[in-house]
């Protein structure tokens, strides 16, 4: 069965450090990766998607960007974090099945920038 | 990409359907309708999708107009642990989620 993984659950940050978030997916092949963010009581805004290796579209310009070295790996990652950053942070993936696209979210890491 | 348009918040009393609409009046011929919903602080969890039939599986209905503008998730009986944000969404792969609509189960 597909699996997908987002580490860590919870991190705190201070201002100007660098962030890491790490997606994996195991039990599919070439799928469509995603990353969005929540701030507080807000909706889900999507910051990247990826459709292949190395393919990267970028939905809101800031100073967040992603990388897929891998089929399965999609990484956020940031220079230097802004108060701005925090919030919840989500990865999903969707691969094409039967005609259509079924997608499924990770449980989440939610970023403390302080 | 195709927008879609859903009220911001709607209460249900439990035991009773809850039906939540979504607007996507330009959605193309080849596009499918996917309900997701969002518990606080966890992951958007997916529910049903649907092209232009009506769908029904454990969690939900999905009843969608013939001309497709337009679609009803239908909860049958709703719970208090049904509260949560529900999403539409039409546009597949970048999947741009909108404010959804935050659905509050009453006892």
């Amino acid at each position: 069965s597909q699996t997908i993984h987002q580490w860590p659950a919870t991190l705190v940050q201070p201002v100007g450090s660098p962030l890491s978030l790490e997606c994996t997916v195991e039990g599919t092949s070439n799928p469509n990766l995603y990353w969005y963010r929540q701030a507080a009581g807000r909706g889900l805004q999507l910051l990247f998607y990826s459709v292949g290796i190395g393919q990267i579209s970028s939905e809101v310009p800031q100073n967040l960007s992603a990388s897929r070295p891998q089929d399965r790996q999609f990484i956020l990652s940031s220079k230097k974090l802004l108060l701005s950053d925090s919030g919840f942070y989500l990865c999903a993936w969707s691969v094409l099945l039967r005609g259509n696209t079924e997608a499924f979210f990770g449980q989440g890491t939610r970023l403390t920038v302080v | 990409d195709a927008k879609t348009t859903q009220p911001p918040s709607m209460d249900c009393a439990e035991g009773r359907a809850a039906n939540l609409p979504c607007n996507h009046s330009t959605i193309s011929g080849n596009e499918y309708v996917y309900w997701y919903r969002q518990i606080h602080s966890q992951g958007p969890q997916y529910i049903i999708h649907g092209l232009k039939n009506n769908e029904t599986n454990e969690m939900a209905s999905l009843i969608i107009t013939e001309d497709r503008k337009s679609s009803t998730l239908i909860l049958p009986h709703a719970t208090l642990r049904d509260t949560a944000v529900y999403y539409c969404i039409v546009r597949v792969p970048n999947m741009r989620f909108g404010a959804g609509t935050r659905l509050t189960v009453k006892p």
